[in-house]
């Protein structure tokens, strides 16, 4: 099964700042990779789809790079909304496992 | 509009048997993946499991392999997510979610199901 490590665990910032996650994978995913973002007590929402496609009605603000094992989410400039968990997940080889999620904390 | 809605939570004890339910609406049933995500209280999203109701092919994460069963009812849209034997580890809020229009991820899920396992 491949594993997602997610880094780092916790990113603390300001409103306004850039976020940069990252998400990398035991073995190549080529560009197979979404992320999610998690706001307590609500569904996840998908934000990136291989790796780099915004889903419908995700802001521009949100951009996803990376592929072979090595993938970065990046947040241009934070909302206070954006404050949240996120998750990245591979579709290359069953089982489409996770990520252990990165929580973006205000600072 | 594409809708999963999941059934209620669910208090059950140690060893009993419990089958929690997604309906699909709103789309072709039979056309997409529907899976099972289970996430512990304050921990991370894990990847149970996945079913293509049109011929029932079905994926397993290793780690709940044999300890849940995933089936559905292509007549009702219908999936569902069931124990034989619950544990107090079993504890967990179950979402289900479909993959649509991205490809194989979850772009629709369900409002999830607290699953809650105590003597």
């Amino acid at each position: 099964e491949i594993v997602l490590t997610q880094s780092p665990a916790t990113l603390s910032l300001s409103p306004g700042e850039r976020a940069s996650l990252s998400c990398r994978a035991s073995q190549s995913v080529s560009s197979y990779l979404a992320w999610y973002q998690q706001k307590p007590g609500q569904v996840p929402r998908l934000l990136i789809y291989d790796a780099s496609n915004r889903a419908t009605g995700i802001p521009a603000r949100f951009s996803g790079s990376g592929s072979g094992t090595d993938f970065t989410l990046t947040i241009s400039s934070l909302e206070p909304e954006d404050f949240a968990v996120y998750y990245c997940q591979q579709r290359s080889n069953w089982p489409h496992t996770f990520g252990g999620g990165t929580k973006v904390e205000i600072k | 509009e594409v809708q999963l809605v999941q059934s209620g939570a669910e208090v059950k004890k140690p060893g009993e048997s419990l089958k929690i339910s997604c309906k699909g609406s709103g789309y072709r049933f039979t056309s997409y993946w529907i899976g099972w995500v289970r996430q512990m209280p304050g921990k991370g999203l894990e990847w149970m499991g996945i079913i293509y109701p049109g011929d029932s092919d079905t994926r397993y994460s290793p780690s709940f392999q044999g300890q849940v069963t995933i089936s559905a009812d292509k007549s009702i849209s219908t999936a569902y997510l069931q124990w034989s034997s619950l544990k107090a580890s079993d504890t967990a809020m179950y979402y289900c979610a479909i993959y649509y229009g991205s490809g194989q991820y979850f772009d629709y899920w369900g409002q999830g199901t607290l699953v809650t396992v105590s003597s």
